[in-house]
């Protein structure tokens, strides 16, 4: 049974570029959420997708949009890319909505140069 | 805003040790308490506490959430090197969860 797989594992961007990072959920989760980690910090809360919609968001400007497709995989955007964009991107999935145990990919590391 | 606050920041123990690490958080429509462990990559899943007063047991670790006091902590017995990591305690809202800084645990042999 796959866990939350994401791609790319690591990618290098210079400023002003754009960049996709893709999430598969677990088997059986449909809720989709994206987290954006920087050094030394947690997880800080980018939003989180159920049935092809953002239902929540946190406090990220509009640069950052989302994706889910109808299989639940889902994809995190990032436009003209900043030097303080460089983190750990992390994708978790759970059973729904709620605050059930999440499970977490091993994330997608972004360096901007 | 929500927010979760963890302390101590970092800690480092020698193997047998004791250690506890606390977690004070704030979060609107709050459902759950939830800690994990960060070794390299992936956060992964420790324990999730929705009521007051019941302590979660796995092996050597135990957690228990005070909702008065908006306080919850996690304690690790007999510490060995493979416990080396970052502790994450996230307050789990209606939809969205909010994580602390973390605290990092050396352990030393």
């Amino acid at each position: 049974d796959a866990g939350v797989t994401q791609s790319p594992t690591h990618l290098i961007k210079t400023r002003g570029q754009q960049v996709t990072l893709r999430c598969s959920p677990k088997s059986g989760h449909d809720t989709v959420s994206w987290y954006q980690q920087a050094l030394g910090q947690g997880p800080q809360f980018i939003f989180q997708y159920y049935e092809e919609e953002e239902r929540q968001r946190g406090n990220f400007p509009d640069r950052f949009s989302g994706h889910q497709f109808p299989n639940y995989s889902s994809e995190l955007n990032v436009n003209a890319l900043l030097l303080g964009d460089s983190a750990l991107y992390l994708c978790a999935s759970s059973p729904d909505r709620r605050p059930r145990p999440q499970h977490f990919g091993d994330g997608t590391r972004l360096s901007i140069l | 805003e929500d927010k979760v606050v963890q302390s101590p920041l970092s800690l480092v123990v020698h193997e047998g040790d004791t250690v506890t690490l606390n977690c004070s958080y704030e979060v609107t429509n709050f459902r759950s308490l939830l800690w994990y462990k960060q070794e390299k990559k992936a956060p992964t899943f420790l324990f999730m506490l929705t009521s007051s007063g019941i302590e979660k047991k796995s092996g050597r670790l135990s957690s228990i959430l005070d909702k008065k006091e908006l306080f919850s902590i996690l304690n690790i017995t007999a510490t060995q090197t493979g416990d080396s990591a970052i502790y994450l305690c996230a307050g789990g809202g209606y939809q969205k969860v909010t994580f602390g800084t973390g605290t990092k645990l050396q352990v030393i042999p």
